[in-house]
Order: structure tokens, then C-alpha cells, then sequence
């Protein structure tokens, strides 16, 4: 268990809609970072929030958006879903220190249809 | 920019061989991570291990081992003795200081299958 978990494990939706997947780091970890994990893109980095400012953003649509609440927990919200954004979505946190290991959930796997 | 590369796709071995994965990566930065993660058929990603540019000492841990030569940009990983439970898709990663943050760059993984 890395101390990440991750909600809900499973999420099943349809084109157009909306949803949010929820976060919450390991204690005393101020970073949190999204991937997307799909067959044919592999592992994405998508975006980084640190301390509750967004720190980093990698390949994110701009359908997607995320935020870090004072708690420290973190949510990924995916609008106007689209058949190719199912797909298995980490998030990971870690301390922030350069070159930090990252530890991740367990993954919500979207499926849309 | 920064590239991982992992040529193998698929590797089957049978129980108590040894295996080597390798990860090739590319990056102008002279200081950099890298890393091993293990995600096991359940799904979840497994931290394995973390390396600096700067340190090429190996290292071993158990049955796993790890291989970082800075002259030819790889950091191979070893499993000795392999067992049923090392089947899984290995993925390595690196890590610099850059516009994205501290991000994980992963190579495209590989699939481990040890059977009996």
C-alpha cells in the first residue's frame, strides 16, 4: 500500500459527460502529479499541482482540468469525454524534492462508451 | 528533450532464469533521475528503485539488481532467479528539472512473463 488512494476505483460513462476523480497523497507529501495510462499513448504525465498551485503540465486537454484543495488532496476533472479517454488515470505524490520518488495510487479506470 | 526507451516489449522466461530489462534514455540535462517502477497484473505502479546521475554506483536488492552506465545512457534492471511472481510490465522512468516539473517520463514498458 503506498499511502496514495485514489476514487473511484472504477468509473463507467458516456460521451459528453463529465466526471471527477479524486486524490489523496501520502501524509506530509505536498506534490501531487496525474498520468494517464492507455494502450496506445503508454504512461502520460498530465499535470503537477504542489502545495495547491499548479506547478507543471504536460499533455493535458484542455477539456481536462485539476486543482489541489488546502487539504492537500487533489482532483482531475474530465469534461466532454470523448471513446479515447478511456484509459487507467494515476495519480502519484511525492515530497518534491528534486528527483523524488513518486508514489502512486491505485488508478481509476475510466471507461467511456 | 527527454526520451526513455525500452526495446524489449515482451520477454518469457521459465521460473529460476535470469533476466535483463533494458532502458535507454535520453536527456541534455547533466543532472537527472531515474527510475524503476513494476506494475503487476492488479495494476497498481511499484516504486523499485531511483538512481541519480551523479552516483553509478550498481546496485542490488534481493534478486534485483541494477545496472546504470552513463556512457551508453542505460540503466538496466536484473532479475536473478526469476519467479512466477516477477511477471508483471516493468517500466522505467526519468526525471529532470525542467518546465515539467518533476515529471516521470516513462518508456513504453515491458512485459514480463515467468511461467513454471
Amino acid at each position: 500500500d503506498s499511502g496514495v488512494t485514489q476514487t473511484p476505483k472504477h468509473l463507467i460513462t458516456a460521451t459528453g459527460q463529465r466526471v471527477t476523480l479524486r486524490c489523496s497523497p501520502r501524509s506530509g507529501d505536498l506534490s501531487v502529479y496525474w498520468y494517464q495510462q492507455s494502450l496506445d499513448q503508454g504512461l502520460q504525465f498530465l499535470i503537477q499541482y504542489y502545495n495547491g498551485e499548479e506547478r507543471a503540465k504536460g499533455n493535458i486537454l484542455e477539456r481536462f482540468s485539476a486543482q489541489q484543495f488546502p487539504d492537500l488532496h487533489s482532483e482531475l476533472n474530465l469534461s466532454s469525454l470523448e471513446l479515447g479517454d478511456s484509459a487507467l488515470y494515476f495519480c502519484a505524490s511525492s515530497v518534491e524534492q528534486v528527483g523524488d520518488e513518486q508514489f502512486f495510487g491505485p488508478g481509476t479506470r475510466l471507461t467511456v462508451l | 528533450a527527454q526520451k526513455v526507451t525500452q526495446a524489449q516489449t515482451e520477454i518469457s522466461v521459465v521460473e529460476k532464469e535470469d533476466v535483463t530489462l533494458d532502458c535507454v534514455y535520453e536527456t541534455r540535462d547533466t543532472t537527472y533521475y531515474l527510475f524503476w517502477y513494476k506494475q503487476p497484473p492488479s495494476g497498481e505502479l511499484v516504486f523499485l528503485i531511483r538512481r541519480n546521475s551523479f552516483d553509478e554506483q550498481n546496485e542490488i536488492s534481493g534478486r534485483y539488481s541494477w545496472n546504470f552506465q552513463k556512457s551508453t545512457s542505460s540503466f538496466n534492471f536484473t532479475i536473478t532467479a526469476s519467479q512466477v511472481v516477477d511477471s508483471a510490465v516493468y517500466f522505467c522512468a526519468l526525471s529532470v528539472a525542467s518546465n515539467s516539473g518533476y515529471a516521470l517520463n516513462f518508456g513504453k514498458g515491458t512485459s514480463l512473463l515467468v511461467t513454471p
